[in-house]
C-alpha cells in the first residue's frame, strides 16, 4: 500500500521568512496530494491540494510543487506570519480512492 | 450544521469499558470517514461509509471496533473492551462525493483516554 514520509518533523522560522515542508510517496498510481493544517484542539483543515496533471499550484502565500518522477511534493509558505504556526500534514491518494494516507506531520513554529 | 460535529470532545474511560463516539456530518454529505490520530502522528484511516453502508472497513484494527450509520447521516464509532493502546484522537470527516480527491472536512475530534 501507499506510504507517505514527511520531513522535517519540526521547523522553526523567523516571521517573514519562508518555510518548506517535503513529502515523498511510494505508490506511483497516487495522483492527488492535499495539504492539511491542524491547530491545537482542532481537526485538520485542507489548505491546498494538487493533482498529478500539474507541477505547481499557488494560492496567495502558499504553493505546492509536485515531482511525479521523483515521487515527492512540497509545501512552500512565503512571508510567514505567527498565525501560520500549526502542525501541517501532507497526504496522498489514488484516483477514485476514498481514503487518504497521511504523513507524520510537521510542527511549524513562526518566531516573532 | 455548518461543520462536522463530534461528541464528546473528550472521553476518559477505564480499561475494559465500552465507549461510543458520535459524528454528525455536514448536511447532505453522503460520504463519512473515521480516522484515528495517535500522539505526534498523522491521521490513520479506519472506516468509510457511503450512505448507510460501510464501503471500506479495512482500517479497523480488530473486532473490538465497530461503526454504524443507520440512517445515512449520524455515525457512531463503538469500541468494546477498551485498552490503553486505544487512547488517541478519533477524527470524523465528511465529503460531498465518495472520493478523497476533493478533500474532506474534518471535525475537531474526540480525545479518548483509556486509564
Amino acid at each position: 500500500g501507499e506510504n507517505v514520509e514527511q520531513h522535517p518533523s519540526t521547523l522553526s522560522v523567523q516571521e517573514g521568512d519562508s518555510a518548506v515542508i517535503k513529502c515523498t510517496y511510494s505508490d506511483s498510481a497516487s495522483n492527488y496530494f492535499p495539504w492539511y493544517k491542524q491547530e491545537l484542539g482542532k481537526g485538520p483543515q485542507l489548505i491546498i491540494d494538487i493533482r498529478s496533471n500539474v507541477g505547481e499550484k499557488k494560492d496567495q502565500r502558499i504553493a505546492v510543487t509536485l515531482n511525479k518522477t521523483a515521487k515527492h511534493f512540497s509545501l512552500h509558505i512565503t512571508e510567514t506570519q505567527p498565525e501560520d504556526s500549526a502542525v501541517y500534514f501532507c497526504a496522498a491518494s489514488r484516483e477514485g480512492a476514498q481514503k487518504l494516507v497521511f504523513g507524520q506531520g510537521t510542527r511549524l513554529t513562526i518566531n516573532p | 450544521g455548518a461543520g462536522v460535529s463530534q461528541t464528546p470532545s473528550n472521553k476518559v474511560t477505564e480499561k475494559g469499558k465500552y465507549v461510543e463516539l458520535r459524528c454528525d456530518p455536514i448536511s447532505g454529505h453522503t460520504a463519512l470517514y473515521w480516522y484515528r490520530q495517535s500522539l505526534g502522528q498523522g491521521p490513520e484511516f479506519l472506516i468509510y461509509f457511503q450512505g448507510t453502508g460501510a464501503a471500506d472497513d479495512s482500517g479497523l484494527p480488530n473486532d473490538r471496533f465497530f461503526a454504524v450509520r443507520p440512517e445515512g447521516s449520524v455515525s457512531t464509532l463503538k469500541i468494546q473492551r477498551t485498552e490503553r493502546g486505544d487512547s488517541a484522537v478519533y477524527l470524523c470527516a465528511s465529503s460531498l462525493t465518495g472520493t478523497a480527491n476533493y478533500g474532506y472536512t474534518f471535525g475537531s475530534g474526540t480525545r479518548l483516554t483509556v486509564v
